[in-house]
Order: structure tokens, then sequence, then C-alpha cells
């Protein structure tokens, strides 16, 4: 079983629909992450959260905004969404983000992701 | 920026023939993690390589990390049907904000045949 809890499981919405994904871990980490997965592809990083703070944006969207509210959350809104952003998005959280130049990158704990579907 | 480069991209086994998967950077990796997807599923971290020329095994899966770090294989003895999957490695991309961030490898997918 995973500890890191991603919702909802599905979704399907509008292009001109507001909505949000949730995750939550209760791991004590202080790392967490977004992943955009398409089919038949590796994840491909979007957002970086370390010690509650953005630290990286890998060039997404606007129309994806990131949130962290405390250290065990972390929130994807999703606006003005077009089709081909439908994927799996996965959350991830790691014990501590790597430092650049250091040996350790973190060992992610992925959810189970929250497939979009945008009409 | 950073990529670590994976083949084969698909392999067919015949259950208990053995399977390799090999990843390789252009650049030394200061380390190299390896990741099991299932189909449908999420991806499940294995294992973390850090040394020069280690060696690792769980059970039947054996992981390396070459002596230039530069390279990383996964092998696995005897497939089961239970290993069928997709496998990734993943490495350390072009740091930014301070911080290192995983970018993972195309993945290799696993169909093992009863």
């Amino acid at each position: 079983d995973t500890e890191v809890t991603q919702t909802p499981k599905h979704l399907v919405m509008g292009m001109t629909n507001k909505k949000s994904l949730k995750c939550e871990q209760h791991m004590g980490h202080r790392a967490m992450y977004w992943y955009k997965q398409k089919a038949k592809k590796p994840p491909e990083l979007m957002f970086v959260y370390s010690y509650e703070k953005l630290s990286i944006n890998e060039s997404v969207p606007s129309r994806f905004s990131p949130e962290c509210p405390n250290s065990s959350l972390l929130n994807l809104h999703l606006h003005a969404l077009q089709p081909e952003d439908s994927a799996l998005y996965l959350c991830a959280s790691s014990q501590d983000p790597g430092v650049a130049g250091g040996k350790y990158t973190g060992e992610l704990f992925f959810g189970e992701g929250s497939r979009l579907t945008v009409l | 920026g950073q990529q670590v480069m994976q083949i084969p991209q698909y392999q067919h086994v015949q259950e208990g023939e053995d399977f390799t998967t090999y990843c390789n950077s252009s650049t030394t990796l200061s380390n190299i993690q390896w990741y099991k997807q299932r189909p449908g599923g999420h991806p499940v971290f294995l294992i973390q390589l850090v040394k020069s020329g280690e060696v690792k095994k769980q059970k039947r899966l054996t992981f390396q990390f070459g002596e230039a770090k530069k390279n990383s294989s996964l092998h696995i003895t005897a497939t089961q049907t239970t290993d069928v999957g997709t496998y990734f490695c993943a490495g350390p991309g072009t740091p930014k904000g301070g911080y290192n961030k995983l970018i993972f490898g195309a993945g290799t997918r696993l169909a093992v045949h009863p």
C-alpha cells in the first residue's frame, strides 16, 4: 500500500473548468513532487517543493498552479487546460530534497496517481 | 539538460529466461535509481546505487553501476510473470534552485510469456 495518497483517482474536466488534484503524505518527508506521465512514457517532472517552498518549476504552463499548504499536503490547481494535458498526474515525496552536488537524490515514494481527462 | 538513455525500449521473454535493461549517461552520475511500474500502477522504488562499480542484489534482481558512473544495468534471472512491468532508471538532472532533481529514462517494458 502506498503511503502517499492522491485524490481524486480519476477526473474528467472541460477546458473551461477549474479543478484541483490533492496529495497527502504522513511520513514526515520534506520534499514533494508533481510528475506528469503520458501513456508509455516516463514520468516527467513538473514541480518540486522543498521544505514547503517551491524549489523547482520545470517551465510548466501557468494553467497548472501548485500549492503546498503545509508539509503534508500538496495541491495542483488546474484551470483552462487543453486536451493534450490529459495524462496521469503523479505526486511523490522524499525524505529530503537532494542537495545539488550531493551523492544522494531522495528516494521517491509515489502515490497511485490521478488520471486526468480533458475534454 | 542531462539525460539518461535506456535500452531496450521493449522486451518479450519466455518465463524462465533472463532479462537485462541498460542505462547510459553522457556525463558522470552522482547516483542512479531504479523503479518498477506495473501496468496500470505507479512507479515503485527498487534501489539506489552511489558507488563506482557497485553491485547490489535483491533476490533475482542484480543492479550494477559502472566504474565510470556513466552507466547502469538491471538484470533479472529466470523471469516470472510477476516481473511484468516497465523498469525505469532515474538519475539526477541538472540541478536547479540548489537542489537535485530526478530525471527518468525512457523505460524498458518487459513482457513475460508463460
